[in-house]
């Protein structure tokens, strides 16, 4: 089946520092990853929907400023998590989509903690 | 705008029993529909997707339906077991973004 990898798994930053997430398909090209938002014991939150070679689309509420997203192959996006602060403490999933039956595949998460 | 919801938020049940998770979605313009389940600080891990098209996938004890004129679906758990405990989670992608929209999830507790 369809993999996706993400790094680190985990990440522990310092208030006012910048981190950068990666999300990557191993076995197949993704025109399309997402990225979601997942704080404890909630559901997930969709962020942004990455398209390779353009910008993403932001829902409503998300700082484009504060979560830059660059998708630049078709194996890779990545989530910059700019001058984090504490409330930006979060598990963030990726997710990348096979075309054909359009099914999301899921990354393993990373959880950042800003301290 | 779409939402989805799942009922109950939480439920404990004895080992060997079957049970039903429901989940609703507002908006029947649905291009599939995705079961996940996920255990505590850990990602998700996939358990069944129905197309728009189809109304039900099977997969060992689990059964997942699809309504969506009524804009629900239903997870079976057949002759539940402790390893079944976790959080449930649906998910609705949209016709044409394809974006998924989470469910607000199910505590699942199977006591031995």
């Amino acid at each position: 089946g369809a993999v996706v990898s993400q790094h680190p798994s985990w990440v522990i930053c310092k208030s006012g520092t910048s981190v950068k997430i990666e999300c990557r398909s191993l076995d197949f090209q993704a025109t399309t990853m997402f990225w979601y938002r997942q704080f404890p014991k909630q559901s997930l939150m969709l962020m942004a929907t990455s398209n390779e070679g353009s910008k993403a689309t932001y829902e409503q509420g998300v700082e484009k400023d504060k979560f830059l997203i660059n998708h630049a192959s078709l194996t890779l996006s990545t989530l910059t998590v700019t001058s984090a602060h504490p409330e930006d403490s979060s598990f963030y999933i990726c997710s990348a989509i096979s075309g054909g039956s359009y099914e999301q595949y899921f990354g393993p998460g990373t959880r950042l903690t800003v301290t | 705008k779409q939402e989805v919801t799942q009922i109950p938020a939480a439920l404990s049940v004895p080992e060997g029993e079957n049970l039903v998770l429901n989940c609703s979605f507002t908006d029947s313009a649905i291009y599939n529909l995705q079961w996940f389940r996920q255990d505590p600080g850990k990602g998700l891990t996939s358990l069944l997707l129905i197309q728009s098209s189809q109304r039900e996938q099977t997969s060992g004890r689990l059964n997942a339906s699809l309504d969506k004129s009524s804009g629900r679906s239903t997870l079976y758990i057949a002759a539940s077991q402790p390893g079944d405990s976790a959080t449930y989670l649906c998910a609705a992608s949209t016709s044409g973004t394809y974006k998924y929209i989470f469910g607000t999830g199910t505590r699942l507790k199977v006591l031995a």
